[in-house]
């Protein structure tokens, strides 16, 4: 049974870089890719970006800017990096797999399972 | 970017009532839909994925369906486990996007 677990500091000053890390066990991280997610304090899911085994990424544009997202399938895990924090920045950040699959003969993917999330406020 | 919106944000319901939570994308999406439940403080759990495809180990009271740009999850019967917020999720193309979400709270 695929887990994910996230860590790191769970709290950030303003204008620093926040570092997380998800550590995958029951499965290798090959052949999938991994995503980070994060929800504000009382609200809506945002996807920040993913990352697959080859280190190809994909980021949310809103976030580009500012978002580095790696894998380390030597352990295992993979890491996300957002500069210049503020604020709005505060959020339960998820790692999460994304799975694919064919239903019908065409090609889907979803995300599962997901990590417990680890909770990132950014203050002085 | 393409839009979802769900409706209601909000439904008050009783254990063993039908329920039904629409979303909406703001262009067709063809069956590129996945629908998750969160309870507090846990991450959001997969339920549906491909618009009507049951994830392993989902009861049966739970389906999906639609299409295009009007998506429905449907749970035929509430349990009082069901009590949670639900997302849609578009996964057709990057950013990926999410709902705002429909609070399902007991009546």
């Amino acid at each position: 049974q695929v887990q994910l677990q996230e860590s790191g500091p769970g709290l950030v000053k303003p204008s620093e870089t926040l570092s997380l890390t998800c550590t995958v066990s029951g499965d290798s991280i090959g052949s999938y890719y991994w995503n980070w997610i994060r929800q504000p304090p009382g609200k809506g899911l945002e996807w920040v970006g993913f990352v697959y085994n080859s280190g190809r990424t994909n980021y949310n544009p809103s976030l580009k800017s500012r978002v580095t997202i790696s894998v380390d399938t030597s352990k295992n895990q993979f890491s996300l990096k957002l500069s210049s924090v503020t604020a709005a920045d505060t959020a339960v950040y998820y790692c999460a797999r994304e799975a694919h699959g064919y239903v019908e003969n065409s090609m889907f993917n979803w995300l599962d399972p997901w990590g417990q999330g680890i909770v990132v406020i950014v203050s002085s | 970017d393409i839009q979802l919106t769900q409706s209601p944000s909000f439904l008050s319901a009783s254990v063993g009532d039908r329920v039904t939570i629409t979303c909406r994308a703001s262009q067709g999406i063809s069956t590129f839909l996945a629908w998750y439940q969160q309870k507090p403080g846990k991450a959001p759990k997969l339920l549906i994925y491909a618009a009507s495809t049951l994830q392993s180990g989902v009861p049966s009271r739970f389906s999906g369906s639609g299409s295009g740009t009007e998506f429905t999850l449907t749970i035929s019967s509430l349990q009082p486990e069901d009590f949670a917020t639900y997302y849609c999720q578009r996964l057709n193309r990057y950013p990926i996007t999410f709902g705002q979400g429909t609070r399902l709270e007991i009546k």
